[in-house]
């Protein structure tokens, strides 16, 4: 089993220019995350998404969007990159947002933007 | 505000045992969860406490204390595939995990 995937493994991007972080998970798995994990600092949330067609904003949102338009992809979307979000994102999933729920992580993305 | 405290770095020796102590403030608590992250990988789940007490898992345990804000994990029996980051996350009021920076474990044969 795969489990979630991400892609790509890393990239170097100009400041202002877009990209889109791909997620994909085979868990069927109602409930994805988007965090960022910076060196000294715990992994924060970007977005996320209950189930299939609704998204929500996280801690840090700015200068990301997200898309769920069906259960298993979860992309992550940054308009206009700049180099504070020079990060590594972790893209994860969970049976449900409710309690007890263990998130699963996917291998991560480095990205770095100059 | 929302507070997650861990120690940043930890030193332990081959075939010992090591606690790592995690202090939390947040609004609304629906459970702590343990991490284990080794360098330049993705965290995988080690525990999960929402009731007081100690939760044993082979060589790892977890406790927790809701009233004093507190949980350890105790890794007995270190081995240098232990090497790693050990994240702290608790579950807020909205179901979101707030986590801490981390604690890095170095084990020394």
């Amino acid at each position: 089993t795969a489990g979630i995937t991400q892609a790509p493994t890393s990239q170097i991007l100009a400041a202002g220019r877009s990209m889109t972080l791909r997620c994909t998970q085979d868990m069927r798995h109602n409930a994805m995350y988007w965090y960022r994990q910076d060196l000294g600092l715990g992994l924060r949330l970007i977005h996320y998404s209950n189930t299939a067609g609704t998204t929500g904003k996280g801690e840090v949102p700015d200068g990301y969007s997200v898309s769920r338009a069906n259960t298993d992809d979860f992309p992550l979307t940054l308009a206009s990159a700049v180099p504070s979000q020079t990060s590594v994102y972790f893209c994860a999933s969970s049976r449900s947002a409710g309690d007890q729920e263990t998130q699963y992580f996917g291998p991560g993305t480095r990205l770095l933007v100059l | 505000g929302q507070n997650i405290d861990q120690p940043t770095e930890m030193t332990a020796t081959e075939g010992a045992i090591v606690q790592i102590n995690c202090t939390y403030q947040t609004s609304g608590f629906n459970g702590l969860f343990w991490y284990q992250q080794h360098a330049g990988e993705a965290p995988t789940f080690l525990s999960y406490n929402v009731l007081d007490g100690l939760e044993e898992k082979g060589r790892f345990s977890s406790f927790l204390s809701r009233s004093k804000g507190y949980s350890y994990l105790l890794l007995k029996e270190l081995q240098m595939k232990d090497s790693a980051s050990y994240l702290c996350a608790v579950m807020d009021s909205n179901y979101q995990l707030i986590w801490g920076a981390g604690t890095k474990l170095i084990i020394k044969p």
